[in-house]
């Protein structure tokens, strides 16, 4: 257990649906990330958010739409989403993000996404 | 910008071999390097971490130096179990130093 629960474990979606992926932490750790997770490919970093501010966006498609309410909680807010977008979406966590420095990233075991 | 490339997998050893699993980087400035470690059905860990050059990072008995004469970030273990049949990922700070670049990932299964 590493402190950061993603809820739902598994999601399989139309392309039409509308959901949302959700990620708490009890680290009391200030920043948090999205990542995808497929198959033969390196993780692709998506959103980066330091006290509840997105730091970054890497070119994410605006069909996934992130939400920081408050330093424990991220959603990934989805819509019309394509089959390529089926994947394993992580969540992490950090005391800050001094990544540079050594800062240790907490993940999460992902969401299986599955988009029909 | 940043970058990192590790060896594909997969790798298939016997218990109590010795393993090495590659990884060189692409980089401006000084990144801190990192190798993470992904069960089955969780997700990534941090097994060890190097945050300047020559530096030794280690952890239940796997290994790793910051090489940066060969930009490389090499994974040693003297002998596997099957225990650690996992998928292991080199990873790098971005160039920003606010997050992680990881490599794709390289699948280690040990068998008995």
């Amino acid at each position: 257990e590493t402190g950061v629960t993603q809820t739902p474990r598994h999601l399989v979606m139309g392309m039409t649906n509308k959901k949302s992926l959700k990620c708490e932490q009890h680290l009391g750790h200030n920043a948090m990330y999205w990542y995808k997770q497929s198959a033969k490919k390196p993780l692709e970093l998506m959103f980066v958010y330091n006290f509840k501010e997105q730091t970054e966006n890497n070119s994410v498609p605006s069909r996934f739409s992130p939400e920081c309410p408050n330093s424990s909680h991220l959603f990934l807010h989805l819509h019309t989403l394509q089959p390529e977008d089926s994947a394993l979406y992580l969540c992490a966590s950090s005391q800050d993000l001094a990544v540079q420095s050594g800062e240790k990233l907490f993940f999460g075991s992902g969401t299986q996404l599955s988009v029909l | 910008g940043n970058s990192v490339t590790q060896m594909e997998g997969p790798v298939t050893l016997s218990e109590e071999a010795f393993l090495t699993i590659n990884c060189t980087y692409t980089a401006t400035g000084y990144p801190s390097l990192f190798w993470y470690v992904q069960y089955p059905g969780e997700g990534l860990q941090l097994l060890l971490k190097a945050t300047k050059a020559d530096d030794k990072g280690s952890n239940k008995g796997f290994e790793a130096t910051y090489r940066k004469e060969t930009t490389s970030f090499h994974l040693e273990k003297g002998s596997v179990q099957v225990s650690d049949s996992a998928v292991y990922f080199c990873a790098l700070s971005n160039q920003a130093g606010t997050a992680l670049i990881f490599g794709k990932g390289t699948t280690l299964s040990v068998s008995s």
